[in-house]
């Protein structure tokens, strides 16, 4: 089993939609969680941390539900300039080791 | 512009070769990381240094070696490179705060390799 998996899309929506990605870990004991977006070849930029209490940045809300294991990113009123993809990161059993999830294609359309 | 730099950011190798990635950062982060990006498998951990002096293997460490030359740099060498190797490599570098949490990663632009 992976230790971080994401629904690879493509998510195709139009401008103004809300959108909600999940991600899910299997290791139970991770405790630092991330969204990051990566556009077309370039580098992965970290979009937000996840906390357990949830977290909201503008547009963006990130939630961690550690239950049934998985985190989620929500984006309101999308634009065309959030399309890219979007990575799903979690640690391992040492601080350390990060994993990552093959990412979730969005493509915001006019 | 503070962060961290790669080179070179294309290379072509022949079977065989040997080569260098080079990583530099400038945010004093204690930690630094090598990935690799392969399509459909994301970003997968080759090796990586928790501090100055220290360098463990990540998930995919074969064919691979490593050197923390001090706090700032963090090499990457393909001693014999098979065309397995091709791929997008990226630096990163992290802190470390009070238990264990990482403030994220800042990522290098990438080294695209290809070896033939």
């Amino acid at each position: 089993r992976k230790e971080v998996e994401q629904d690879p899309g493509p998510f195709n929506v139009p401008e103004g939609a809300t959108v909600a990605f999940n991600c899910t870990y299997s290791n139970s004991a991770s405790q630092s969680f991330f969204w990051y977006r990566q556009d077309c070849r370039k580098e992965p930029k970290l979009l937000m941390s996840v906390y357990s209490s949830g977290n909201e940045d503008g547009r963006f809300t990130a939630q961690l539900n550690r239950a049934s294991q998985y985190i989620s990113l929500l984006i309101r009123d999308s634009k065309l300039s959030d399309s890219a993809t979007y990575l799903c990161v979690v640690n391992g059993n040492t601080g350390n080791q990060f994993y990552f999830g093959t990412g979730t294609s969005l493509t915001v359309i006019p | 512009n503070a962060g961290v730099t790669q080179t070179p950011k294309f290379q072509v190798l022949k079977t065989g070769q040997s080569m260098t990635l080079q990583c530099a950062q400038d945010m004093n982060h204690n930690s630094m990381y090598w990935y690799r990006q392969d399509p459909g498998m994301g970003l997968r951990l080759i090796y990586y240094s928790a501090s100055e002096g220290t360098t463990d293997k990540g998930e995919v460490p074969n064919g691979y070696n490593v050197s923390r030359l001090n706090k700032r740099e963090f090499s990457l060498r393909l001693e014999s490179a098979a065309p397995s190797q091709t791929s997008v490599y990226f630096c990163a570098s992290s802190e470390i705060g009070t238990g264990l949490t990482v403030y994220g990663y800042t990522f290098g632009s990438g080294t695209r390799l290809t070896v033939v």
